[in-house]
């Protein structure tokens, strides 16, 4: 399967701080990734699409000026958190659709954020 | 509303034996359908897919069967080992996105 990475892996900052993950495509270009977010004992939800070249799309409810995407590259995409509350707290996941499976999306390994 | 559902948070199996995972749906929009594995604080891991169009698909010891007109579809795993503990997660595929169940953790034990 595809190889995706994502940095950090976990990070704690404080109320009001912006934080920013990264989440890179290892093996192939990937004009297509996704962000979700997983609460503890929740299922995964999908917060945005996000397309190189172009602005991210956000799903129903998902602030789109609270959570900046922005995806410059093929092999690139980051999730920047503004003005990180406690609520915001979660873990969150990429995934990108692998060349020629169009129809299986390959996760990174997560990152956990705790805002304090 | 929960358009795919787990019904069964947990399921337990002893080592060797079929372990089986269901997932309802609600959308008939759905276009394929996904079992994710996942341990946690990792990221899902991609086990087997199906197309709304098929019945049943295999890889090595994971089998996905798909009931349209049931809106069920459900994970085989035999024979089951202990690696095998995890949480898994059906996915279904609408626009190409992927909404996720609840999840159902299952433990293989000795």
């Amino acid at each position: 399967g595809a190889v995706v990475s994502q940095h950090p892996s976990w990070v704690i900052c404080k109320s009001g701080t912006s934080v920013k993950i990264e989440c890179r495509s290892l093996d192939f270009q990937a004009t297509t990734m996704f962000w979700y977010r997983q609460f503890p004992k929740q299922s995964l939800m999908l917060m945005a699409t996000s397309n190189e070249g172009s602005k991210a799309t956000y799903e129903q409810g998902v602030e789109k000026d609270k959570f900046l995407i922005n995806h410059a590259s093929l092999t690139l995409s980051t999730l920047t958190v503004t003005s990180a509350h406690p609520e915001d707290s979660s873990f969150y996941i990429c995934s990108e659709v692998a060349a020629g499976r169009q129809e299986t999306q390959y996760f990174g390994p997560g990152t956990r954020l705790l805002v304090l | 509303d929960q358009q795919v559902k787990q019904n069964s948070p947990s399921l337990s199996v002893q080592e060797g034996r079929i372990s089986i995972l269901n997932c309802d749906y609600t959308n008939s929009m759905f276009d394929y359908f996904l079992w994710y594995k996942k341990y946690p604080a990792e990221g899902p891991t991609f086990l087997i897919s199906i197309s709304s169009i098929k019945d049943k698909n295999e890889d090595g010891r994971f089998t996905v069967f798909l009931n349209k007109s049931a809106k069920h579809l459900s994970l085989h795993i035999v024979p089951s080992q202990p690696g095998d503990s995890a949480v898994y997660f059906c996915a279904a595929r609408f626009l190409g996105k992927l909404i996720f169940g609840t999840g159902t953790r299952l433990q293989v034990f000795p």
